[in-house]
């Protein structure tokens, strides 16, 4: 089965730039989607289509897909980006999510 | 304003069955598939499987199929997800999402957290 390798946690300083990684077997032939979910509440989409923004989301997040590495990028990272982050894609039918990063702003 | 509402926290015994809702409104509920995705205490989101409302066709992750039933009833906009015998390890909260294009959830539920203990 097709995986997603995602570091398990990431720390930013308060204004500058993130990034995280989603790693998977030629990743950058498939629509990658991310979702920033935070404690206690329901998974929200932030990227779709490896970089395109859903109304309401910040130009502070951007996507990025090539090779075998897609990326979210959170610029001028805020208190409110504290979060896990979830890459997805589909592969066979079937949707897989990456294991998750926990990004932490400092 | 699309909103998706799940039914409420379900407290079981192991072996009982349950049902959980997630009604859809706010848009063409027949146009959009519905997701279901468990995430385990601690743990990351995992994909169980999606239904098609128009014709209730179904589509299951290899890690859920036998063990979780999904439908669907048109006619009330509301997507189900049912066990027939609840496991312990079935601890988790659910959440159920619209699937726009057929490639990412643009819209969930709030979550449905079902605890199985004895």
């Amino acid at each position: 089965s097709y995986e997603l390798t995602q570091p398990l946690s990431v720390s930013v300083a308060l204004g500058q730039t993130a990034r995280i990684t989603c790693g998977g077997n030629n990743i950058g032939s498939k629509n990658v989607h991310w979702y920033q979910q935070k404690p206690g509440q329901a998974p929200v989409l932030v990227i779709y289509r490896d970089s395109n923004r859903p109304s309401g989301i910040p130009e502070r997040f951007s996507g990025s897909n090539s090779g075998n590495t897609a990326t979210l990028t959170i610029s001028r990272a805020q208190a409110g980006d504290e979060a896990d982050y979830y890459c997805q894609v589909w592969d066979s039918s079937t949707e897989v999510f990456g294991t998750g990063t926990k990004v932490t702003v400092l | 304003e699309v909103q998706l509402v799940q039914s409420g926290a379900e407290v079981k015994k192991p072996g009982e069955s349950l049902r959980i809702s997630c009604k859809g409104s706010g848009y063409s509920f027949t146009s959009y598939w519905i997701s279901w995705v468990r995430q385990m205490p601690g743990k990351g989101l995992e994909w169980m499987g999606r239904i098609d409302p128009s014709d209730s066709y179904t589509n299951y992750s290899p890690s859920f199929q036998g063990h979780v039933t999904i439908s669907a009833d048109k006619s009330i906009s509301t997507a189900y997800l049912q066990w027939s015998s609840l496991k312990a390890s079935d601890t988790a909260m659910y959440y159920c999402a619209r699937l726009s294009h057929g490639d990412y959830e643009d819209y969930w539920g709030q979550g449905t957290l079902v605890t199985v203990s004895s």
